[in-house]
C-alpha cells in the first residue's frame, strides 16, 4: 500500500536549533515528494518539492530536504529554527495519477 | 503564481441550511481540483477530486448528496454542503492541480453549523 509516514506528532526545538522533522514514504513506483507548512487557521503553503534530478532540494524559508531512495525517505531540514517556523509541517507525495497521499503532520514548536 | 483563492473564508450557518464554498485558481487553469476536510490537530482527508466538465468523483464514506461539487470552469470549483447539520462544521480546504503533480492550496473555510 502507498502511504507515507511522518515520525513524531510534536517536534521541539531551541530557536537557533537544527530543525529535523522526519518523513518516510512507501510507493511502488517512483515519487514526486512535497512538504508543505500549515498556519493556524491557514491553508497549506508548498515548502518544497522534489520530482526529478538533484536529490537535495531547497525550499522556502531556509527549509531543506533530501531524497535519499535506498532509505525511501525525504526528511526535512533547516539549519537553525525561528520563532516564525512554529506551524504543522505535512509531509506528502504523488504516486503517479493518483491525488496526493499526505502524511499526518508533525507540529513544529519553536522554544525561545 | 499559482494562487488559490477560496470563498469565504469564514461561514456561520444554521442547521438545514446550505452553504457553497468557491475554489478560484487566480492565475492559472486548473483541469483537476481536490476537496479537503480538516478536523481540529489533524491531517487532510480528500474528500473528492473535481474535474473540469465532468463528474466529481467522491472518496469512499463521503456522501456525493450532500457534498455536491461542480468544477464549471478551468478557475472554478464549488462545494456545496446541502442541509448542514453541526457535524458538518470543519475546516475545508480546495486544491488545484499545477505541473509536475504540484497542488497549491486555498486558504481554507472555516465551517460553523449551529
Amino acid at each position: 500500500a502507498q502511504s507515507v509516514t511522518q515520525l513524531g506528532s510534536h517536534v521541539s526545538v531551541s530557536e537557533g536549533a537544527l530543525v529535523l522533522l522526519r518523513c518516510n514514504y512507501s510507493s511502488s513506483v517512483p515519487p514526486y515528494l512535497f512538504w508543505y507548512v500549515q498556519y493556524p487557521n491557514q491553508g497549506l503553503q508548498l515548502l518544497l518539492k522534489y520530482t526529478t534530478g538533484a536529490t537535495l532540494v531547497k525550499g522556502i524559508n531556509g527549509f531543506e530536504a533530501e531524497f535519499k531512495k535506498s532509505e525511501t525517505s525525504f526528511h526535512l531540514t533547516k539549519p537553525s529554527a525561528h520563532m516564525s517556523d512554529a506551524a504543522e509541517y505535512f509531509c506528502a507525495f504523488a504516486p503517479g495519477n493518483t491525488p496526493l497521499v499526505f502524511g499526518k503532520g508533525t507540529r513544529l514548536s519553536v522554544i525561545a | 503564481g499559482a494562487v488559490v483563492s477560496q470563498h469565504p473564508s469564514r461561514v456561520i450557518c444554521k442547521s438545514g441550511t446550505s452553504v457553497k464554498i468557491e475554489c478560484r485558481s487566480l492565475d492559472f487553469q486548473a483541469t483537476t481540483m481536490f476537496w479537503y476536510r480538516q478536523f481540529p490537530k489533524k491531517s487532510l482527508m480528500l474528500m473528492a477530486t473535481s474535474n473540469e466538465g465532468s463528474k466529481a468523483t467522491y472518496e469512499q464514506g463521503v456522501e456525493k448528496d450532500k457534498f455536491l461539487i461542480n468544477h464549471a470552469s478551468l478557475t472554478l470549483s464549488t462545494l456545496t454542503v446541502t442541509s448542514a447539520h453541526p457535524e458538518d462544521s470543519s475546516f475545508y480546504i480546495c486544491s488545484a492541480d499545477g505541473t509536475q503533480e504540484t497542488q497549491y492550496f486555498g486558504p481554507g473555510t472555516r465551517l460553523l453549523v449551529l
